[in-house]
């Protein structure tokens, strides 16, 4: 089945302690972002990824970190977590057609206490 | 920067049609799109138009497009209470990372 993995869908952690959330494709989809969801703000865009190595900012990167070392995985890094990244994390591929849209993994609910 | 902007809630009753607006201020939109969330679940694809286009059907679903006034609807054909979840309208000026920018959603309530 055709889909974007996220782990886990739910944690729980404390301000300062470093933390990735892991997200794989299956799709061979070049183009991978990652995108917060807050309470009415929508989804805003954290970081995204064109092809492997090749990376850049999105609208609300700061203390954020992700990398693309092979083309399936993209993690998402919290190098020190604070409560302000509280929030519901999506990850989401596609390929370089706009016609697809990106499709979205399941989530993933972070708390930082 | 872009914005796109919906209305936070609609009500409807089950059998009845529904129209969710979005309107938005990117006028290079390439592509604009509808995702449904439903609770605990991630962002479905629904339907997207194209910017050169007007209107779009796919079987219950209809998507209008006025790129004059940067306006963009969904209506959906005798709603269902499985219809009820949070529809996001998105907007992406294609290529240079395909970045999506959403709505803040609109909450549809499917009543008997």
């Amino acid at each position: 089945e055709a889909q974007v993995t996220q782990n886990p869908r739910y944690l729980i952690t404390v301000t300062g302690k470093k933390l990735t959330v892991t997200c794989s494709q299956n799709m061979n989809h070049e183009y991978m972002s990652w995108y917060r969801q807050d309470p009415g703000l929508g989804l805003r865009q954290i970081y995204y990824s064109m092809n492997v190595e090749v990376t850049d900012k999105g609208d609300v990167p700061e203390g954020y970190k992700v990398s693309r070392k092979e083309k399936r995985n993209f993690p998402l890094i919290l190098e020190s977590p604070s409560p302000n990244q509280t929030s519901l994390y999506f990850c989401a591929s596609s390929p370089p057609s706009g016609r697809y849209g990106y499709t979205f993994g399941s989530g993933t609910r972070l708390t930082v206490v | 920067g872009e914005d796109v902007e919906q209305s936070l809630f609609l009500s409807v009753r089950e059998g009845d049609s529904s129209v969710i607006n979005c309107t938005y201020t990117d006028s290079s939109s390439t592509y604009l799109y509808w995702y449904k969330q439903e609770p605990g679940a991630g962002l479905q694809l629904l339907t997207y138009i194209f910017s050169n286009m007007d209107m779009k059907q796919d079987q219950r679903l209809t998507v209008l497009l006025n790129k004059k006034d940067k306006h963009l609807s969904l209506r959906i054909a005798d709603t269902q209470t499985g219809d009820s979840a949070i529809y996001f309208c998105a907007e992406s000026e294609w290529g240079g990372g395909n970045k999506l920018t959403f709505g803040t959603g609109t909450q549809l309530k499917v009543e008997l």
